[in-house]
């Protein structure tokens, strides 16, 4: 089955300054990559996705690029503030179901 | 758009008793629903996947007699935990997607259940 890792487990950044996440993934047929951002006691949420047609998106200070060669995507988070701190997730998959990254923990400094 | 309600969001119980979790997607339709288990800060294992209409998927390692599930109409799927022990205490969460015979649609999710078992 899919394998995905992610990286860092934990980042911690101060406000302002940006937040990367990479993870990899192993199946070559997986062709949708979404990143979540879970906070305390709630469910995760889409923030942004991307599928394997294009190499980049970005939505306001969010990004998202994807790599198929070499089977890696990142999260770019730029000009942290509070509010973006919580549990980043991401995750890959095809038609049918996703696999999940271990997780990120971002705390934005204030 | 693509709200996704889970309910309850807290279940304290006795060991033995059995728990119902609703799913619902408000405002669309999801052809497929998953469920997934969270132990504390760790992914989510995802236990099963129903399709509106037929039984469900389950992954590797899932009993099903335990964890039954029941996707009945294209807003709600049902996960209930038979005789609950204090092993099956954990942070269940739902998720939902609408069907897009071109393209992924994202997983919604709701905002989870934690199930305590005494």
């Amino acid at each position: 089955g899919e394998n995905v890792e992610q990286h860092p487990s934990t980042l911690s950044v101060q406000e302002g300054d940006s937040a990367v996440i990479k993870c990899t993934y192993s199946d070559s047929a997986s062709n949708y990559f979404p990143w979540y951002k879970q906070e305390l006691g709630k469910g995760p949420q889409l923030i942004i996705d991307i599928r394997s047609n294009v190499g980049e998106k970005k939505d306001q200070r969010i990004a998202v690029t994807l790599n198929k060669t070499a089977k890696h995507f990142s999260l770019h988070i730029t000009e942290t503030q509070p509010e973006d701190s919580a549990v980043y997730f991401c995750a890959s998959g095809g038609a049918y179901k996703l696999s999940f990254g271990a997780g990120t923990t971002v705390t934005v400094r204030a | 758009g693509a709200v996704v309600s889970q309910h309850p969001s807290r279940v304290i119980c006795k060991s033995g008793t059995s728990v119902k979790i609703e799913c619902r997607s408000l405002d669309f339709q999801a052809t497929t629903m998953f469920w997934y288990r969270q132990f504390p800060k760790q992914s989510l294992m995802l236990m099963a996947t129903s399709n509106e209409g037929s039984k469900a998927t389950y992954e590797q390692g899932v009993e099903k007699d335990k964890f039954l599930i029941n996707h009945a109409s294209l807003t709600l799927s049902t996960l209930t935990v038979t005789s609950a022990h204090p092993e099956d205490s954990s942070f269940y969460i739902c998720s939902a997607k609408g069907q897009d015979f071109y393209s992924n649609q994202p997983q919604h999710f709701g905002d989870g259940t934690r199930l305590s078992i005494l």
